[in-house]
């Protein structure tokens, strides 16, 4: 099984809302990332979980907290978002960090949000 | 981390080979080249990797001449469903992390 699953598909909420988006994936990977992707723009990275622990923070908004409770699942908690915090958010997985060379990631489908 | 570029767009036939090249000018020793594909609403998926010379899978191959300053990912005999943006990024992997930074890409449309 080399897949990624994310759910919702599509979430529209409003700026006083609170919601989550969620991630699986079933392949052993202990490296997990959440980007975020603008209308015809490339995927921005937002954070990297290592083993079930933050590695890295690209400097996101304190509304945007994510949580990784097991090796399996990673969350993307939302709150008071702003209109243009919506974009086609991505969760992928892979082997690990490190390595000689980058190891292969794997993508979602993403979850498109609409903050109104 | 290294920069990419590559260009906008590029458009093919059906059944005609296609070479997208990216030129990463600072490209470090210990960093590699990889590509990914994405189709729209979809997320980037690993088409392959490269650190020198030629590499070839099932579905690409990747050529990187001596200097590594650019590399070429090349599409042999594309179809319709390889209309897709096309990412080439540059970086290593025992940083201690690994970091995914994409470029612009390239939006290849293969027309019939």
């Amino acid at each position: 099984d080399t897949e990624v699953t994310q759910t919702p598909k599509h979430l529209v909420m409003g700026m006083t809302n609170k919601k989550s988006l969620k991630c699986e994936q079933h392949m052993g990977h202990r490296a997990m990332y959440w980007y975020k992707q603008k209308a015809k723009k490339p995927p921005e990275l937002m954070f990297v979980y290592s083993y079930e622990k933050l590695s890295i923070n690209e400097s996101v908004p304190s509304r945007f907290s994510p949580e990784c409770p097991n090796s399996s699942l990673l969350n993307l908690h939302l709150h008071a978002l702003q209109p243009e915090d919506s974009a086609l958010y991505l969760c992928a997985s892979s082997q690990a960090l490190g390595g000689t060379a980058p190891y292969e990631q794997y993508f979602g489908p993403g979850t498109r949000l609409t903050v109104t | 981390l290294a920069k990419t570029t590559q260009p906008i767009s590029m458009d093919s036939y059906e059944g005609q080979e296609v070479n997208i090249t990216c030129s990463h000018n600072n490209i470090a020793t210990n960093d590699y080249i990889t590509w990914y594909q994405q189709f729209p609403s979809q997320g980037p998926r690993f088409i392959i990797q490269g650190y020198k010379t030629k590499v070839t899978n099932e579905v690409a191959s990747l050529f990187i001449p001596a200097d590594r300053k650019s590399s070429t990912l090349s599409l042999p005999r594309v179809s319709l469903s390889d209309t897709a943006v096309y990412y080439c990024l540059v970086g290593a992997g025992n940083t201690g992390f690994q970091k995914l930074v994409f470029g612009t890409g390239t939006r290849l449309l293969v027309s019939p």
